[in-house]
């Protein structure tokens, strides 16, 4: 969806860098999510955000922070990459006051495939 | 607590066959049920969603999915496969947790469509 973009779509980084995933969004949404997927477990969630001041861990928080900078950027780190970080990342966007916001319909980016070796 | 369970990883049809990709789930509450589609190298798009209103819900591209309480089901189906469809799908509940809601995604069913 163009409306939710990734940046950079593809990385490969060594073991121990800092790496940052970065999301935009001209949606107007105010919730925004990062998950990560991996082959046979679909997406899991990493962090997500219902506002700017309001930042929450998902199931699989550890090894990663985040920085909502403003309603339309939610940015992804890994402060010191390690090989089992190597997925597929997607951001996602909501917005609660729509009738497909309320029933929790999310819309995706086209994720960023980060490799560390 | 909420889940979601796809029961099969790989699925492969002929075209212009009937496509049937299995999914159960499990909630505390009334759910919110979702099926998404990846195509390679694609983000996800939202095929149709079910919302407590009729149980059988019709999507994009001839797709539709059958909500059944009494079998905490929602199986997507389409009468006749196209290549086109061959994707990675997605079965997803909105999970309740803490006062917060997220969504829980199924582990995926990889969809091959033969000619």
């Amino acid at each position: 969806d163009a409306d939710v973009t990734q940046t950079p779509r593809n990385r490969i980084t060594k073991t121990g860098k800092r790496i940052m995933l970065e999301c935009s969004q001209t949606k107007g949404h105010d919730r925004m999510y990062w998950y990560r997927q991996d082959p046979g477990l679909g997406l899991r969630l990493i962090y997500y955000s219902f506002d700017v001041k309001d930042i929450n861990k998902g199931e699989i928080s550890d090894g990663y922070s985040v920085s909502r900078q403003a309603q339309a950027k939610f940015s992804l780190s890994l402060e010191s990459a390690i090989p089992n970080q190597t997925a597929l990342y997607f951001c996602a966007t909501s917005d609660p006051r729509s009738l497909a916001g309320e029933v929790g319909e999310q819309f995706f980016g086209p994720g960023t495939r980060l490799t560390v070796l | 607590a909420q889940s979601v369970t796809q029961l099969d990883s790989h699925v492969s049809v002929s075209e212009g066959t009937p496509v049937l990709l299995r999914c159960n789930y499990s909630s505390s509450y009334s759910p919110s049920l979702f099926w998404y589609v990846q195509h390679p190298n694609k983000g996800l798009q939202l095929l149709l969603k079910y919302t407590s209103a009729a149980t059988l819900v019709k999507g994009i591209n001839g797709f539709e999915a059958e909500f059944k309480k009494s079998e905490t089901s929602f199986h997507l189906t389409k009468p006749s496969a196209h290549m086109s469809d061959a994707a990675e799908y997605f079965c997803v509940v909105r999970a309740v947790s803490a006062g917060r809601r997220a969504l829980t995604f199924g582990s995926g069913t990889r969809l091959q469509v033969q000619p």
